[in-house]
């Protein structure tokens, strides 16, 4: 199947930093990929779908300044949490549209001190 | 909006026991999927369903799709504790590409 990878794994940073995330479709392109947010034993949230060269599509009450999507490849899309807050310490997810479906990366997960 | 809702939440079970997992959804679509989650691990697709009346087979798992009563169902013959994991259903939106994932069951088989 398709390999979508995500880096970092991991990343612990300060109160206000700025952390990026990068998702990587490896052995195929991808025009659309999703970013993903999962809190403790919830389920994922969409938080918005990330469109090769052009602006990415929000959901509802995510506040787009501060989660920066960009999406500069058929391969490479970033989310950049800016100004990080405690908050925002979560596990996120991308994954990159197929053909049939999407395929998820192995997820970031996000600690915010 | 749509909703997307799995009963249970949580499901202890036995070994060897056989238990259905529902996935519940408010609107008109005609592709699901399943997923599987490991604790601090992401997804890994089970089924992808993509028709009503569609049914898949995997080991002691097994899904369907009924788009009519948009309703599909994740059956688990003779469990084992191996299968212990949290199970996604997603419903599949057209006009964007979307998935809209469910409550999610965390099924718990015990020895």
């Amino acid at each position: 199947g398709a390999v979508v990878s995500q880096h970092p794994s991991r990343v612990i940073c300060k109160s206000g930093t700025s952390v990026k995330i990068e998702c990587r479709s490896l052995d195929f392109q991808a025009t659309t990929m999703f970013w993903y947010r999962q809190f403790p034993k919830q389920s994922l949230m969409l938080m918005a779908t990330s469109n090769e060269g052009s602006k990415a599509t929000y959901e509802q009450g995510v506040e787009k300044d501060k989660f920066l999507i960009n999406h500069a490849s058929l391969t490479l899309s970033t989310l950049t949490v800016t100004s990080a807050h405690p908050e925002d310490s979560s596990f996120y997810i991308c994954s990159a549209l197929g053909v049939s479906e999407q395929y998820f990366g192995p997820g970031t997960r996000l600690t915010v001190t | 909006e749509l909703k997307v809702e799995q009963n249970p939440l949580f499901l202890s079970m036995q070994e060897g026991k056989n238990y259905t997992i529902y996935c519940d959804y408010s609107t008109t679509s005609d592709r699901l999927y399943w997923y599987r989650q490991d604790p601090g691990k992401s997804l890994e697709s089970l089924f992808v369903l993509l028709s009503n009346g569609a049914v898949k087979q995997e080991g002691r798992l097994m899904a369907s799709l009924d788009t009519k009563a948009r309703l599909s169902t994740l059956h688990i013959t003779a469990a084992v504790h191996d299968l212990s994991a949290t199970y996604f259903c997603a419903v599949f939106t057209g006009t964007a590409s979307k998935l809209t994932f469910g409550t999610g069951t965390r099924l718990q088989v015990t020895l």
